[in-house]
């Protein structure tokens, strides 16, 4: 199947600092999300990016839709301690098939 | 309002056993998809259901795993003679446009 390569594994940050976070693949999308997960439940979504080379922020997150249409990036601002979590890249393909490829993710620990 | 639910929460079984988890998507959501989602890892489709009608079921592992929407709402994704490598949290996910709403998933763990 498609592979989405996210990094790093895992980050260790003090509260405040910037976080960055990004997502490769071989394979061209046409819609990057990201996803953050809370230990025993289901991803929610964070931002969807639907266009090459568009950039959407949320608040403090900011996400890019690569231009070759085969990576994007999180980053998160002046982090919080409820920023900790696992974000996951997830991406839909050219073919219209609605179900979504996801990244490994990547593991945030904030640390007061 | 309600979002996605999914029970149970946590099911043990013994190998050989045979499960069924139950996902009641949003009211009203047509599309309705399972993710399996093996630890330290991120979810990987399953099969999607447009309505009744199960439109896609490419990523079933095997032949052991059914999953069924007969009137279009609740669905059910069974799993018989259950093998350790079954282990997993199983995700539902409903939609009605482009944005996936997840439940809390089922932790299945196959001793």
């Amino acid at each position: 199947g498609q592979q989405l390569n996210q990094s790093p594994q895992s980050m260790f940050i003090q509260e405040g600092e910037d976080v960055s976070m990004n997502c490769t693949s071989s394979s061209i999308f046409n819609t990057w999300l990201w996803y953050k997960q809370d230990p025993g439940e289901g991803p929610v979504l964070l931002i969807a990016l639907y266009k090459a080379g568009e950039l959407t922020s949320n608040g403090r997150l900011t996400a890019q839709f690569g231009i070759t249409r085969k990576d994007s990036f999180l980053n998160i601002s002046a982090s919080i301690p409820s920023d900790v979590g696992i974000y996951f890249c997830a991406a839909r393909d050219q073919t219209g098939a609605n179900n979504l490829f996801f990244g490994t993710g990547t593991r945030l620990t904030v640390i007061p | 309002g309600a979002g996605v639910s999914q029970s149970p929460r946590y099911k043990v079984a013994k190998r050989g056993q045979d499960v069924a988890l139950r996902c009641d998507p949003i009211s009203g959501h047509v599309s309705l998809f399972w993710y399996q989602q093996a630890l330290g890892q991120g979810p990987e489709f399953l099969t999607y259901f447009q309505n009744e009608a199960q439109l896609d079921k490419s990523g079933l592992p095997s032949d052991r795993f059914f999953a069924e929407r007969p009137e279009g709402s609740v669905s059910t994704l069974k799993i018989q003679r259950t093998q350790q490598e079954d282990s997993a949290v199983y995700l539902c996910a409903s939609s009605q446009g482009e944005e996936q709403f997840f439940g809390p998933g089922t932790r299945l763990t196959v001793l």
